[in-house]
């Protein structure tokens, strides 16, 4: 049982790559999030989803989409990077109870 | 706006003593409180929680108190452990929102020997 799996770790791209970051949860959650952490911020939510094929905005969604196509699986996207989206990416799941249960993070860069 | 305030960036506490984390919020509907810790290069884990029917959780060395009337919550560390050094956020929900959490900025706890 791995939990809630973060694909890749660490990202270093150029202004205007794009990127896709991928979560994975073997919990078989229903609720799936992706929050930002920047310093003195606390964790911001981008983007979060209900249920496979569902999603909504959260906090801070521009400049990013996401996709739940499979239940076990969160993407998130980013179609033109820019500098103000160096961050620390964690996403999250949960059945449906208030704690959620986090991933790892992926350290992104974008120069 | 921030919703969630936690106003202490940093806390040094001898091994043995107290920890007290606080915490204050300003969404009257946020009615779920949780504490999370969080080490270097991993992500959050969940601590502890307390629902606002209640004024009080407790587990083992870690008890949160709410104050509803003030928007007020602490985190209480009895005793301290050098292990206990990580960054604390606090985080708030409310019913019917898809669980979804509001976080405040996080106070990095040291625990000394």
């Amino acid at each position: 049982n791995a939990g809630v799996t973060q694909t890749p770790k660490f990202r270093v791209l150029k202004t205007g790559q794009s990127m896709t970051l991928l979560c994975a949860q073997d919990m078989n959650h229903e609720y799936m999030y992706w929050y930002r952490q920047d310093p003195g911020m606390g964790l911001r939510l981008i983007h979060y989803s209900v249920g496979e094929g569902t999603t909504a905005k959260g906090e801070v969604p521009d400049g990013y989409n996401v996709s739940r196509l499979k239940k076990q699986n969160f993407l998130l996207g980013l179609e033109s990077a820019a500098p103000s989206q160096t961050s620390v990416y964690f996403c999250a799941s949960t059945g449906g109870r208030v704690e959620q249960y986090f991933g790892p993070g992926t350290r992104l860069t974008v120069t | 706006d921030q919703q969630v305030k936690q106003n202490s960036p940093s806390l040094s506490v001898q091994e043995g003593r107290i920890s007290i984390l606080n915490c204050d919020y300003t969404n009257s509907m946020f009615d779920y409180f949780l504490w999370y810790k969080k080490y270097p290069a991993e992500g959050p884990t969940f601590l502890i929680s307390i629902s606002s029917i209640k004024d009080k959780n407790e587990d083992g060395r870690f008890t949160v108190f709410l104050n509803k009337s003030a928007k007020h919550l602490s985190l209480h560390i009895v005793p301290s452990q050098p292990g206990d050094s990580a960054v604390y956020f606090c985080a708030a929900s409310s019913t019917g929102t898809a669980s979804k959490l509001t976080f405040g900025t996080g106070t990095r706890l040291q625990v000394t020997l």
